[in-house]
């Protein structure tokens, strides 16, 4: 079975510095998916960013990007230039490549932003 | 842009009472899944359905029930419901396809509190 670890609980960053946010997982599938989702205050779960196993090359979404380390199963986010607007849970999830979108997540990190 | 639409956002219950829980996916889309997320605990999967057919199966309780129907919107029924039920249960939708599968869509969820 798949498991997912987010090892930190809690974050806080200032408003307009970087932050890291960490995820492991544990699979014995060679081919799968790696997400990163947001869920704020109302709960809306919102996805921030995606990565496909296959690809080398970390994926990137404006102010968000990852460190996708395939042969450590590690996960990370970091998202640059933070803002108030970003304060939310964040959840890390995986899902093993096919036609079923069970997806597997971890935790949760609640990342607080200071002003 | 459509999203997916849960109804109803907020769902109050005794003990012993059923409830339905509805689901509308976004136009197009072909799969559902029900996701139930405890109280500061991550979305645990409960079971998806593809062209109306059930396609997987988490960890759902015998009490609970779903089916998706021909306009393709799920109802996810819980009987006998227990203060341990008193959740935010999500909906998604994706479209399968043939070999493609999109991303999943997440709705706002349905808050239901067993008293």
């Amino acid at each position: 079975a798949q498991t997912v670890t987010q090892s930190q609980p809690e974050m806080s960053v200032q408003e307009a510095e970087t932050v890291t946010l960490s995820c492991t997982y544990d699979t014995s599938e060679s081919d799968y998916y790696l997400f990163w989702y947001k869920q704020p205050p109302s709960r809306q779960m919102i996805l921030v960013i995606r990565q496909e196993a296959y690809k080398q090359q970390n994926a990137t979404e404006n102010r968000f990007s990852v460190n996708f380390q395939k042969a450590a199963k590690s996960f990370s986010l970091k998202i640059s230039d933070s803002q108030l607007g970003d304060a939310a849970m964040y959840f890390c999830a995986y899902r093993r490549r096919g036609s079923n979108y069970k997806l597997t997540f971890g935790k949760g990190t609640l990342l607080t932003v200071n002003p | 842009a459509a999203g997916v639409i849960q109804s109803p956002r907020h769902l109050i219950k005794e003990k012993r009472e059923t409830a339905t829980l509805k689901c509308y996916p976004i136009p197009r889309h072909d799969t559902v899944y029900w996701y139930q997320q405890g109280p500061g605990q991550d979305p645990q999967f409960l079971i998806s359905f593809y062209e109306k057919m059930q396609s997987d199966k988490g960890s759902i309780p015998d009490r609970f029930s779903a089916q998706q129907f021909s306009d393709y919107h799920s109802e996810l029924n819980m009987s006998s419901l227990e203060l341990g039920d008193s959740a935010l249960y999500f909906c998604a939708s994706s479209f399968r396809g043939g070999q493609t599968n999109t991303e999943a869509f997440f709705g706002q969820g349905t808050r239901l509190t067993v008293v």
